[in-house]
């Protein structure tokens, strides 16, 4: 069974200032989709980027990046311009590949506040 | 990204009796999925709502206990039966299309159970 590790249940940042939340993952598959939302207090969870295995590019998106280590089984989220809407819960997810493998496994989250 | 809703956003509701949740989406598509989020908790997936036969449960939930129906490929309900207080948790439904690996989510379900 996969696992999805999360090291920091909270971070702080100041706004326009840059920070990494951490993701470890354990699997046995070579093949799979890394992902991380956001929920803000609002509750919903929203796609904020997401990565598949297969490609070494990291995937970015604005001023959202990932730095994703396969070997090392680790995916971790830079927030670059820190802006106060980005404070919510982050959550780093996995998804397997194979036939039937649609379920998401979460990590336990990372809080991050930005401070003004 | 298909547009999802909710009903009810949130609710109150008193030990043993049962609500019903439902998930609409703006297009049609593939996968329905119902999670569940408890107090402070990540989320963890209920089952998998199947158009047409029964869902698809994860180790420890069953269907008395939470019935789901997806009666098209655009609608799906979930009913938390007979509710004590530790089904008080945030619901939600995500969405994904057959050759797509991201799953969206809905704006979820608070449910308080007094």
């Amino acid at each position: 069974a996969q696992t999805v590790t999360q090291s920091q249940p909270e971070m702080s940042v100041q706004e326009a200032e840059t920070v990494t939340l951490s993701c470890t993952y354990d699997t046995s598959e070579s093949d799979y989709y890394l992902f991380w939302y956001k929920q803000p207090p609002s509750r919903q969870m929203i796609l904020v980027i997401r990565q598949e295995a297969y490609k070494q590019q990291n995937a970015t998106e604005n001023r959202f990046s990932v730095n994703f280590q396969k070997a090392a089984k680790s995916f971790s989220l830079k927030i670059s311009d820190s802006q106060l809407g980005d404070a919510a819960m982050y959550f780093c997810a996995f998804r397997g590949s194979g036939a039937g493998s649609y379920q998401l496994t979460f990590g336990k989250g990372t809080k991050l506040s930005v401070i003004p | 990204s298909a547009v999802i809703s909710q009903k009810p956003s949130r609710d109150i509701c008193q030990r043993g009796t049962s609500l019903t949740i439902q998930c609409q989406v703006d297009s049609q598509v593939t996968m329905m999925f119902w999670y569940r989020q408890q107090p402070g908790q990540s989320l963890t997936l209920i089952a998998t709502a199947n158009q047409g036969s029964e869902a698809t449960y994860e180790s420890g939930f069953v269907i008395d206990k939470f019935p789901i129906s997806r009666p098209n490929l655009t609608f799906s309900t979930l009913t938390v039966s007979n509710m004590s207080p530790e089904d008080s948790s945030i619901y939600l439904c995500s969405v994904a299309g057959y050759h797509t690996d991201t799953q969206y989510f809905g704006p979820g379900t608070r449910l308080t159970v007094l």
